[in-house]
Formats: C-alpha cells, sequence, structure tokens
C-alpha cells in the first residue's frame, strides 16, 4: 500500500519570497508518479506539477519546481517568488503504475495550507 | 476543450436517503475516477470505471456504486446515507489504455454533500 505524509498543515510566505512544502511517501513499487495538487477556496484541484519516479532531473514548471529524492522517498515543492494567488491547499500525490485494478488510484497526503501574505 | 464538470454544486440529504452526483468528464477522456474528501483531509479514492468497467476500487461499502455511461460521463451512488458521509465528492478523468495506463487525473470542481 502506498501511503503519503505531509508533515507541515500550515505554512505562511511573504509575496515575492520562496517556500518549500515537504512531502514524504512509502510505495513497495518501482515505478511511480508523484504529483503536488492545488486546491484554492474554489476547490478545484489543479494539477501544479508531475514528476516520473523513473527519471532523476527534477521537475520543474515555471515558478514551481520539486526537489525528488528517490532514496530518501521524498518530494517536496519550490515556489519562487510566491504571489497570492498562490495561496491555497496544497496536497502531494502518488500514483503506482502497475498493471490492474486500482493501482491507478492516486493517493494523497493531508496536505499543507499555505497563505501567502502581502 | 471542455473540461470536467460536476452536478450538482451542493446537496442536503437526510440520513438513510439515497442520493446520485453526476460527472462530465473531459473530452477524449475514457476513464474516471470518484473521490470523496472530508473536509480538512486528502481525497480518498472511492473507485475507478475504465471504458464502462469498474476498474479498481478503494476502502468503501457497497452502497457506495457508481455507472459509466458509453459517452464516458459518470454517476457516483450512495444509498442509505449516513452522517459521515457528509464530505466533497470529486471526480476526476483521464486517458486510459488498454494495458492499463492511466495519465494524468484531471479534476472536477466537486459536490458537496451535507448529510443531517
Amino acid at each position: 500500500a502506498q501511503t503519503v505524509t505531509q508533515s507541515q498543515p500550515e505554512m505562511s510566505v511573504q509575496e515575492a519570497e520562496t517556500v518549500t512544502l515537504s512531502c514524504t511517501y512509502d510505495t513497495s513499487e518501482n515505478n511511480y508518479y508523484l504529483f503536488w495538487y492545488k486546491q484554492p477556496p474554489s476547490r478545484q484541484m489543479i494539477l501544479v506539477i508531475r514528476q516520473e519516479a523513473y527519471k532523476q532531473q527534477n521537475a520543474t514548471e515555471n515558478r514551481f519546481s520539486v526537489n525528488f529524492q528517490k532514496a530518501a522517498k521524498s518530494f517536496s515543492l519550490k515556489i519562487s517568488d510566491s504571489q497570492l494567488g498562490d495561496t491555497a491547499m496544497y496536497f502531494c500525490a502518488s500514483q503506482q503504475l502497475n498493471s490492474g485494478g486500482s493501482n491507478y488510484k492516486l493517493t494523497f497526503g493531508k496536505g499543507t495550507l499555505l497563505t501567502v501574505n502581502p | 476543450e471542455t473540461g470536467v464538470t460536476q452536478s450538482p454544486t451542493h446537496l442536503i440529504k437526510t440520513r438513510g436517503q439515497q442520493v446520485t452526483l453526476r460527472c462530465s468528464s473531459q473530452s477524449g477522456h475514457n476513464t474516471v475516477s470518484w473521490y470523496q474528501q472530508a473536509l480538512g483531509q486528502g481525497p480518498q479514492f472511492i473507485f475507478q470505471y475504465y471504458r464502462e468497467e469498474e476498474n479498481g476500487r478503494g476502502n468503501f461499502p457497497p452502497r457506495f456504486s457508481g455507472l459509466q455511461f458509453p459517452n464516458y460521463s459518470s454517476e457516483l451512488n450512495v444509498n442509505a446515507l449516513e452522517l459521515d458521509d457528509s464530505a466533497l465528492y470529486l471526480c476526476a478523468s483521464s486517458l486510459g489504455t488498454s494495458g492499463g495506463f492511466t495519465y494524468e487525473q484531471y479534476f472536477g470542481p466537486g459536490t458537496r454533500l451535507t448529510v443531517t
């Protein structure tokens, strides 16, 4: 079974500064994806960034980047130049790539509420 | 390209009643997954449908059931509602393949269900 742990229930950052959200996961599989999703007050879950476990290079998407440490099973999200619109709940999630059944489900952490202050 | 839509937005039901939630998948997607998100928690996987067949189920009782239609839209049905069923129900669509791989899941805005 997969588990995802986010140890920071809440974080805050000043506008234009950089913040890092932590995530650790546990899986017995070699093939999996890791994701960060953002859920603003509007409730819509929005994909922020994706990392394939077989890739050593850390994924980046504009101001968002990850630090993927496979051996440590760590997957942190760095947000640079934070903006007010980044205020949201951030969820780390994993997805196995094995065949069959519910192995394609997303397993989520409990989330980190990020507040960007002006 | 039309995104994932869900209806209704909000719903209030009484304990013991039955409810049906609906989801229209994104254009080109053939897989729908349903998640339950309790207040202050991450989403929990309920089940997934691929080309009208259930393709996996999470740890939810049989009173949670679903359907997927030929146009790949989907319904989530919950019978004998309990107070603990109060949650945000999220639908996610994705492109699945016959080999079993599912690409990224795109979420709808959710249905907020309150059971009193």
